[in-house]
């Protein structure tokens, strides 16, 4: 089955600094790549996500880069705020008739320094 | 509209007691998935369901695990003769189709076996 695995476990920038997380997966079948923000407490919420077909997507402050050949994708967050602080996940699926299940890394916990 | 709701929001229950967690996707979702998060921990899938076609059961960690879904509505998480380490928040999330990728949690059952 599909591994993703991610890093760092935790980061702590600067606010107005950029943060970056990185994912890598095992599966080459896999061509969709979400990411989740999990604020203490609260349920993951969709921030982003990316398809194969594609390299690289933004939307605002968030970015997702994405290299199939070396299998493994990005999070670029711009100007971060502190709001931005949470819990961060990225996961991977491919889209076979059965597969549906989406395979998440460990998170990374960022923390936006004022 | 409404959203993936859970229920109860927490449950505390003592070591040997069966519990049983509720789901209500969001209406017209035919994908539900079941997800259980250790503390400080990723999402582990537990089992899915896609309409009438018999749910994949992959992802739970043992017999005292099972999971019912109605028709395209309410499903129900049970765990059998709990176990300390089954103390986790329990996730539910639904989605449009297999096909529609994106996944919308609800806020998650915190369970506490004493």
């Amino acid at each position: 089955g599909e591994n993703v695995e991610q890093h760092p476990s935790t980061l702590s920038v600067q606010e107005g600094d950029s943060a970056v997380i990185k994912c890598t997966y095992s599966d080459s079948a896999s061509n969709y790549f979400p990411w989740y923000k999990q604020e203490l407490g609260k349920r993951p919420q969709l921030i982003i996500d990316i398809r194969s077909n594609v390299g690289e997507k933004k939307d605002q402050r968030i970015a997702v880069t994405l290299n199939k050949t070396a299998k493994h994708f990005s999070l670029h967050i711009t100007e971060t705020q502190p709001e931005d602080s949470a819990v961060y996940f990225c996961a991977a699926s491919s889209s076979g008739f059965n597969d549906y299940k989406l395979s998440f890394g460990a998170g990374t916990t960022v923390t936006v320094r004022a | 509209g409404a959203g993936v709701s859970q229920s109860p929001s927490n449950k505390v229950t003592e070591k040997g007691k069966d519990v049983e967690l509720r789901c209500d996707p969001i209406s017209g979702h035919t994908a539900l998935y079941w997800y259980r998060q250790r503390l400080g921990q990723g999402l582990e899938f537990l089992i899915y369901f896609q309409g009438n076609s018999a749910p994949d059961k992959s992802g739970l960690p043992s017999d005292r695990f099972s999971a019912e879904r109605t028709g395209e509505s309410v499903s129900t998480l049970t765990i059998q003769r709990t176990q300390q380490e089954d103390s986790a928040v329990y996730l539910c999330a639904s989605s449009l189709s297999t096909y529609s990728y994106e996944q919308y949690f609800g806020p998650g059952t915190r369970l506490t076996v004493t």
